[in-house]
């Protein structure tokens, strides 16, 4: 089956404490992102990646770092985590960059920086 | 920011009305989609129209595009209740690789 996976679901954490939320994608996809979903903001990018080792700032990276070593990976790096990092993540793929084609997300990480 | 808008906030109708949500953006785009989330979920792709495009049919959608007055809709014919979910706008801007979504409009269909 088709699928982008996000893992962990639901994570809590303290402050300061790196972490890592993974993403894989099995459907050779070249174009993948990273958003944050916070109410009444929508959703706002912040990574993506045209292909592998290729990665570029999306309109909120502060904070954050990503890394495109394998086509299907796209890890997300939150190396010293803050409150104001307490959101709801997404990642999504699609086969390029998916202005012209349909974006395949995850189903979400939520994730408490206490 | 390039962050879209959308209205109504949120939505509230029958099942069997019609559903209108509204987008609308800041600049030239390359074309816009329809998102569908579900309850906090991920998104699922519903349609998308190209910059030269006035209007897209699928199903009971309907998606129409104004570039002049940079906006978008998005209708929904004979509503059910599983149609209850938010509803995102989203695209890209020319020579961009980066995507903006709208805020989102929260629809309940009520059986």
């Amino acid at each position: 089956e088709a699928q982008v996976t996000q893992n962990p679901r639901y994570l809590i954490t303290v402050t300061g404490k790196k972490l890592t939320v993974t993403c894989s994608q099995n459907m050779n996809h070249e174009y993948m992102s990273w958003y944050r979903q916070d109410p009444g903001l929508g959703l706002r990018q912040i990574y993506y990646s045209m292909n592998v080792e290729v990665t570029d700032k999306g309109d909120v990276p502060e904070g954050y770092k990503v890394s495109r070593k394998e086509k299907r990976n796209f890890p997300l790096i939150l190396e010293s985590p803050s409150p104001n990092q307490t959101s709801l993540y997404f990642c999504a793929s699609s086969p390029t960059s998916w202005e012209n084609t349909e974006a395949f997300f995850g189903q979400g990480t939520r994730l408490t920086v206490v | 920011s390039q962050q879209g808008e959308e209205d109504p906030q949120a939505l509230s109708i029958q099942e069997g009305e019609n559903a209108t949500m509204n987008c609308s953006y800041k600049t030239s785009i390359n074309n816009l989609q329809w998102y569908r989330q579900n309850s906090g979920r991920g998104l699922v792709h519903l349609i998308l129209i190209r910059s030269n495009e006035r209007e897209k049919h699928s199903g009971r959608l309907r998606v129409t595009l104004d570039t002049s007055k940079k906006s978008s809709s998005l209708l929904i014919t004979a509503s059910r209740a599983a149609d209850t979910a938010s509803y995102f706008c989203a695209y890209s801007l020319y020579n961009f690789n980066k995507f903006y979504f709208g805020s989102g409009t929260k629809l309940n269909v009520k059986p």
